[in-house]
């Protein structure tokens, strides 16, 4: 069984530019998650999609950060515009219960 | 807002040894999962638990799903290099959100 995809797995920008992330779920698996990660922390929830609606986006700085769903399968997620503070990895996740299971991440660098 | 604390934060091992980390909540959990994360990758699922009092291994791990619901253990017995990294652990409530620890870092001795 194929594993969640994401891409890009580095990513480095200047300040004020803009990114996207991409992922790509494990199949059948209709909750999706994208989670930031700063270092020597645990993992943060961004948003939470359950099919192709948004179940919790209660921590997602919704003046820079935007995030879709659209067919209920693949997921992106955008900055714009980046901060310094947005450099960590952003990782995304699936799961079909409560088990989550996560990708290998994007590092994003913000210079 | 709920909290987790793990412990310890870190941890120096000699190869052969056995390890425990433990996380404690301010509330009640549905849910226990067990983390590992080797650096430039995302967390690997290493155990959950979903009764009060559950004790599951995988191999060497064993996780328990403490009895009050607000704590979880996990054991790995006879470390061996490759359990080097860092173990998360994250509990579900009744609210379905996920809560982590901020991690156990696992480092060998030389």
């Amino acid at each position: 069984e194929a594993g969640v995809a994401q891409s890009p797995r580095y990513k480095i920008i200047e300040k004020r530019q803009s990114v996207a992330f991409w992922c790509n779920p494990i199949s059948g698996h209709a909750t999706l998650y994208w989670y930031q990660q700063i270092l020597g922390q645990g993992p943060k929830l961004l948003i939470q999609f359950q099919n192709n609606g948004v179940v919790d986006d209660s921590q997602l700085p919704k003046d820079r950060f935007s995030a879709e769903r659209l067919k209920g399968v693949d997921s992106t997620l955008k900055i714009q515009p980046a901060k310094l503070e947005d450099s960590a990895v952003y990782l995304c996740a699936s799961s079909f219960s409560a088990e989550q299971y996560f990708g290998p991440g994007t590092r994003l660098t913000v210079t | 807002g709920q909290q987790l604390n793990q412990s310890p934060q870190s941890m120096f091992i000699q190869e052969g040894e056995d390890v425990s980390m433990n996380c404690t909540s301010s509330s009640i959990f549905n849910t226990w999962l067990w983390y590992k994360q080797d650096p430039g990758e995302g967390p690997v699922l290493l155990i959950a638990l979903y009764k009060a009092g559950e004790l599951t291994s995988n191999g060497r791990l064993t996780a328990q799903f403490g009895i009050t619901r607000k704590d979880s253990f996990l054991n790995i017995s006879a470390s061996i290099p490759s359990d080097v990294g860092i173990y998360f652990c994250a509990g579900r409530g009744s609210n379905y959100q996920l809560i982590w620890g901020a991690g156990t870092k696992l480092i060998i001795k030389p």
